[in-house]
């Protein structure tokens, strides 16, 4: 079974840092990956997918890339704000049939 | 807005009742999913729809069960609510394929007393 790893659990960065989020998984065979953003009190949100055949994926100040070699992750978020702070998760689907299986995610809080 | 609307937001339910939490989206996506995030847990998948007309079992079904009558509905039945069930559940949806991404209400957070 495919199990999705991501350490820290927690962390907290002064604003304008860049942030680095990591996320592993067990089985390099992977279908995408998929980047969510969840406030307090709230569903998540999607940031980015990356595709298997993908190296890495970018939105305004978000980059995530993939190494399915390696069975990892990075999310990147350039210039850390306080708008910033939420729970991130990441997902990986196994198949096109398969459904997303979700890391614990981690905290981030982005001090002024 | 278009999205998806869960509904209660919250609820408090005595064990042994019935509950049925309601999703609905307006965005005529075919697959829609439900979740239930558990501390220490994760988000973990109970049940899924394809398609109007098809469910499916996830990695959590026992105690729920779901219809999709048609695109835009899916609801979540506990039949006999245990303490076990308390949780907050969150209603999903996405266009058929695979690569697209998922799109979450904000969840219905359930206490089973």
């Amino acid at each position: 079974k495919q199990e999705v790893t991501q350490i820290p659990a927690a962390l907290s960065v002064p604003e304008g840092e860049n942030l680095v989020l990591n996320c592993s998984f067990t089985d390099s065979a992977i279908y995408n990956l998929q980047w969510f953003r969840q406030d307090p009190g709230k569903g998540l949100t999607s940031l980015l997918l990356i595709q298997s055949s993908q190296r890495e994926q970018t939105s305004g100040r978000l980059n995530a890339s993939l190494d399915k070699s390696s069975g990892r992750s990075t999310l990147y978020i350039a210039a850390s704000q306080p708008g910033d702070s939420a729970t991130y998760l990441c997902a990986v689907r196994r198949t096109s049939w398969g459904k997303l299986q979700f890391g614990a995610g981690t905290q981030v809080v982005v001090t002024p | 807005i278009a999205g998806i609307t869960q509904a209660p937001t919250s609820q408090i339910l005595a064990a042994g009742r019935r509950m049925t939490l309601r999703c609905t989206q307006d965005m005529r996506h075919n697959a829609m999913y439900w979740y239930r995030q558990d501390l220490g847990l994760g988000l973990r998948l109970i049940h899924y729809s394809n398609t109007a007309g098809t469910t499916g079992k996830g990695e959590v079904p026992d105690g729920y069960s779901v219809s999709r009558a048609n695109t835009d509905d899916f609801p979540l039945t506990l039949a006999s609510a245990v303490p076990s069930q308390t949780s907050v559940y969150f209603c999903a949806s996405s266009e058929a394929a695979a690569n697209s991404p998922l799109h979450f209400g904000n969840g219905t957070r359930l206490t089973v007393t």
